[in-house]
């Protein structure tokens, strides 16, 4: 199984600042990467594919990059709706999912 | 538009069975591989289990190999999942997500079905 790893765990940010999250993978999964987002009591919502592929209607702001084993997702200026908890993915393999990394208001 | 409606979730005593239902509408459901995927309370995501379009494959994590069996009615466009010998630990959210043609990430996910193994 391949293991994913998120940090850090938590990340607090002010509105309109820009938030770095890290996506970590035991070996390597080429660019089969995917990030999600998930708000309290809502299904995730595909972000990003394919590392830095962002998925339909998703705003600019948004922006993933990384390949084989190290995976960055950005977002360039936090707006209030972007605080939620973000989870990478993996889909080189059978599925697995980072731990989250929440980003809550500073 | 792409909907994904969970059903068949509630308590049920260590040791039983559940079997969740998925329905799906707005999309080609016979030509798109499926997944179940749960979320235990106040945790992250794990992958259950997936099948093939057309349901000649399936697959699973191993913390459920043996247990649970996944399954698909394309003429209800229906996905289930048959839960057995359920354990405390199985106690989650379970979601239904939709993979994309090509590849096994998720762009399309159900709301969700609480399934909760208590005595």
């Amino acid at each position: 199984e391949i293991v994913m790893t998120q940090s850090p765990a938590t990340l607090s940010v002010s509105p309109g600042e820009r938030a770095t999250l890290s996506c970590r993978a035991s070996q390597s999964v080429s660019s089969n990467l995917a990030w999600y987002q998930q708000k309290p009591g809502q299904a995730p919502r595909l972000l990003i594919y394919g590392a830095s592929t962002r998925a339909t209607g998703i705003p600019a702001r948004f922006s993933g990059s990384g390949s084989g084993t190290e995976f960055t997702l950005t977002i360039s200026s936090l707006q209030s709706e972007d605080f939620a908890v973000y989870y990478c993915q993996q889909y080189n393999n059978w599925p697995t999912f980072g731990q989250g990394t929440k980003v809550e208001i500073k | 538009e792409v909907q994904l409606l969970e059903s068949g979730g509630g308590l049920v005593q260590p040791g039983g069975s559940l079997r969740l239902s998925c329905a799906a509408s707005g999309f080609t459901f016979s030509s798109s591989a499926m997944s179940w995927v749960r979320q235990a309370p106040g945790k992250g995501l794990e992958w259950v289990s997936a099948i093939s379009s057309g349901g000649g494959s399936t697959y699973y994590a191993e913390s459920v190999k043996g247990r649970f069996t996944i399954s698909r009615d394309d003429s209800k466009n229906t996905l289930y999942l048959q839960m057995n010998s359920l354990r405390a630990e199985d106690t989650a959210l379970y979601y239904c997500a939709k993979h994309t043609i090509v590849d096994y990430y998720f762009d399309y996910w159900g709301q969700g079905t609480l399934v909760t193994v208590s005595s």
